[in-house]
């Protein structure tokens, strides 16, 4: 069984450039959600996305968005991009039944200047 | 809206004591409540789920306990260790459009050896 697994590790843009981060979910699990980590702070939810249909938004712009795919592995887009997109990007997996326990990949760090 | 607070924000502690950290949430409508840790740069590893109607869970070292009447969940950790030195989050887990987590800022923890 693999684990939940993201790309790239690093990644350094210019403010008002796209990033597409990727995420391949645990296997078995339907559902994947995007949080935001800025530095010395808790995560912070973005989106869920459950059989490829958004099913969850937290306090975000829509320049952030994502998708779903079909082998329930995921991206996240970003649109002119801001100094305060600087953060570590999680995602998480899970199934959506019973314990609903979600089990997170090691991130992407993303540097905008 | 769901607020989760940690406390002690940081704690350095001697190699083999026993420590306590508090995690507070403001509603008491959770479906359950998890703990992770988080190394420099990392992503989140989970330690302990507990559901909405359990009192507590364990782990080899770890005990948590939830108590939803007052909003208040503990992570004991025993005999600590250096290896132990990481920074632990509480999330709160909802249900309800978009199943996502609400996080604590976190305990930075330091064990010296």
């Amino acid at each position: 069984e693999t684990g939940v697994t993201q790309s790239p590790t690093h990644l350094i843009k210019t403010r008002g450039q796209q990033v597409t981060l990727r995420c391949s979910s645990q296997s078995g699990h339907n559902t994947v959600s995007w949080y935001q980590q800025a530095l010395g702070q808790g995560p912070q939810f973005i989106f869920q996305y459950y059989r490829e249909e958004e099913n969850g938004r937290g306090n975000f712009p829509p320049r952030f968005s994502g998708l779903q795919f079909p082998n329930y592995s995921s991206e996240l887009n970003v649109n002119a991009l801001e100094l305060d997109d600087s953060a570590l990007y999680l995602c998480a997996s899970s199934f959506l039944a019973g314990s609903y326990e979600q089990y997170f990949g090691p991130g992407t760090r993303l540097t905008v200047t | 809206k769901q607020e989760v607070t940690q406390i002690p924000a940081a704690l350095s502690v001697p190699e083999g004591e026993n420590l306590v950290l508090n995690c507070s949430f403001t509603d008491s409508a959770i479906y359950n409540l998890q703990w992770f840790r988080q190394d420099p740069g990392k992503g989140l590893t989970s330690l302990l789920l507990i559901q909405s109607s359990q009192r507590e869970q364990t782990s080899g070292r770890l005990n948590a306990s939830l108590d939803k009447s007052s909003g208040r969940s503990t992570l004991y950790i025993a005999a600590s260790q250096p290896g132990d030195s990481a920074t632990y989050l509480c999330a709160v887990h909802l249900l309800g459009y978009g199943q996502n987590f609400v996080f604590g800022p976190g305990t930075r923890l330091s064990v010296l050896p």
